[in-house]
């Protein structure tokens, strides 16, 4: 069963824009990461929260977690054209001891130069 | 450097043929992923070893098969390919530290079925 849910599908922004992107989920968790995947590739993992963590910091990365509402948000500052990708939040289910990952559908966002 | 292999990049079968994709990896991880990932889709585990214990997903078709023959190699086996089992099927690894870890993916094998 899908666990995250991602809003919005796709994105589209200016270079230098900032760029916010959402992940609900329904269980409760032990972390959530999150993913980037550029075109035909693997994943990349950006960032891991914890869930007693409220806020974490990465660069130009920004990750905020919100467990009485199960979802997590995630900032990308001063956006470039680089950062066009599909980004995924990731959860690890708190009450699953197999150590797998249930990826959201993704937000495919695209940086225009 | 490379860490985790797949092999091949691109693989094209045919309609019921067997087929085997392969991943190496060089980090010496005791946990080893196999996900389909199809067009603008998450990513699906299909199974997972952790050292040699296999752990299938319920929903993981029969078609599906895996093996893992030592630490650094692990092989996702298609008996009968069909049309809908055309995607990306994406290896990754991780490490048992607790219950905190990254995975750490391959760049994929992208399978056509004609």
């Amino acid at each position: 069963s899908q666990q995250g849910e991602e809003d919005p599908q796709a994105l589209s922004i200016q270079e230098g824009e900032n760029a916010t992107m959402n992940c609900s989920y329904k269980t409760s968790i032990n972390n959530l990461q999150w993913y980037r995947q550029n075109s035909g590739r693997g994943l990349v993992h950006l960032i891991l929260i914890r869930s007693n963590e409220r806020e974490k910091h990465s660069g130009r990365l920004r990750v905020t977690l919100d467990t009485s509402k199960k979802s997590s948000s995630l900032l990308i500052t001063a956006s470039r054209a680089a950062d066009t990708a599909s980004y995924f939040c990731a959860t690890e289910p708190m009450m699953d001891s197999s150590y797998k990952l249930i990826f959201g559908s993704g937000t495919r966002l695209l940086v225009r130069p | 450097d490379a860490m985790v292999i797949q092999n091949p990049r691109y693989q094209v079968t045919q309609f019921g043929k067997p087929v085997t994709l392969s991943c190496s990896q060089t980090l010496n991880h005791n946990v080893m992923y196999w996900y389909q990932q199809k067009s603008s889709q998450a990513p699906k585990l299909l199974f997972h070893y952790y050292d040699k214990d296999f752990n299938n997903e319920a929903d993981t078709p029969d078609n599906f098969q895996s093996r893992r023959p030592n630490t650094s190699f692990c092989f996702l086996d298609i008996r009968s390919p069909g049309l809908g089992d055309a995607a990306m099927y994406l290896c990754a690894t991780s490490r048992d530290t607790g219950r905190l870890y990254e995975q750490y993916f391959g760049p994929g094998t992208r399978l056509t079925v004609t």
